[in-house]
């Protein structure tokens, strides 16, 4: 049972425009979402994150948004650039401490900028 | 500032033969750390995770064990590997539980 889903394997955005990152979730004692980029052979690193607290986080071009009624949050990278080119995860975590103490990971997307 | 080691980066090893991936973790004490795995066109799975030295919890049955001989030490083992043990394997440590992870650069496992 994934309880964390990405459905799109990938997506393909032009230089300079949105590009836009879904993610879904199950599993309602999730209250702390991250997202994470990797490129090929080398391990992810960590982007961006939002507590349930909150609906909306940003840092730079980076923007994290949640609607817990819904279980989804979206990754906005504006303007997109050739360097975003990577996978990328969402993951999640119940800080409270109701599952596994590592961070449960969707599939991934691969976003790719087109110049 | 915190950092993780992780090696071999790539291993191609023959069906049967064990297994050994080390990790390290430099800059703090009494880290949680982590081993998952990332196989062909699937996300990251959660292999093992330790809370302090000799603590293992196993997240999925498999042919694989983990141990954490020392506070910043944690290790990944086979007696004998299964081609479907062929992926990425990472390393990762956290400072609080359940949140953020700090990823190693990874080892690309090949059985054949």
């Amino acid at each position: 049972d994934q309880q964390v889903k990405q459905n799109s394997p990938s997506l393909s955005v032009q230089e300079g425009r949105i590009s836009i990152l879904n993610c879904d979730y199950t599993n309602s004692m999730f209250d702390y979402f991250l997202w994470y980029k990797k490129y090929p052979a080398e391990g992810p690193t960590f982007l961006i994150s939002i507590s349930s607290i909150k609906d909306k986080n940003e840092d730079g071009r980076f923007t994290v948004f949640l609607n817990k009624s819904a279980k989804h949050l979206s990754l906005h990278i504006v303007p997109s650039q050739p360097g975003d080119s990577a996978v990328y995860f969402c993951a999640a975590s119940p800080t409270s401490g109701g599952g596994a103490d590592g961070l449960t990971f969707g599939k991934g997307t691969h976003l790719i900028i087109q110049p | 500032s915190q950092t993780i080691h992780q090696w071999p980066a790539t291993l191609v090893q023959p069906v049967g033969s064990p297994l050994s991936l080390e990790c390290t973790v430099e800059g703090t004490s009494n880290p949680n750390l982590y081993w998952y795995r990332q196989a062909a066109g699937r996300g990251l799975q959660l292999l093992f995770y330790s809370v302090g030295i000799g603590q293992i919890s196993s997240e999925v049955p498999q042919n694989l064990s983990a141990s954490r001989p020392q506070d910043r030490q944690f290790i990944l083992s086979s007696k004998k590997l299964l081609l479907s043990d062929s992926g990425f394997y990472l390393c990762a440590w956290s400072a609080i539980r359940g949140e953020k992870l700090f990823f190693g650069s990874g080892t690309q496992l090949s059985v054949l």
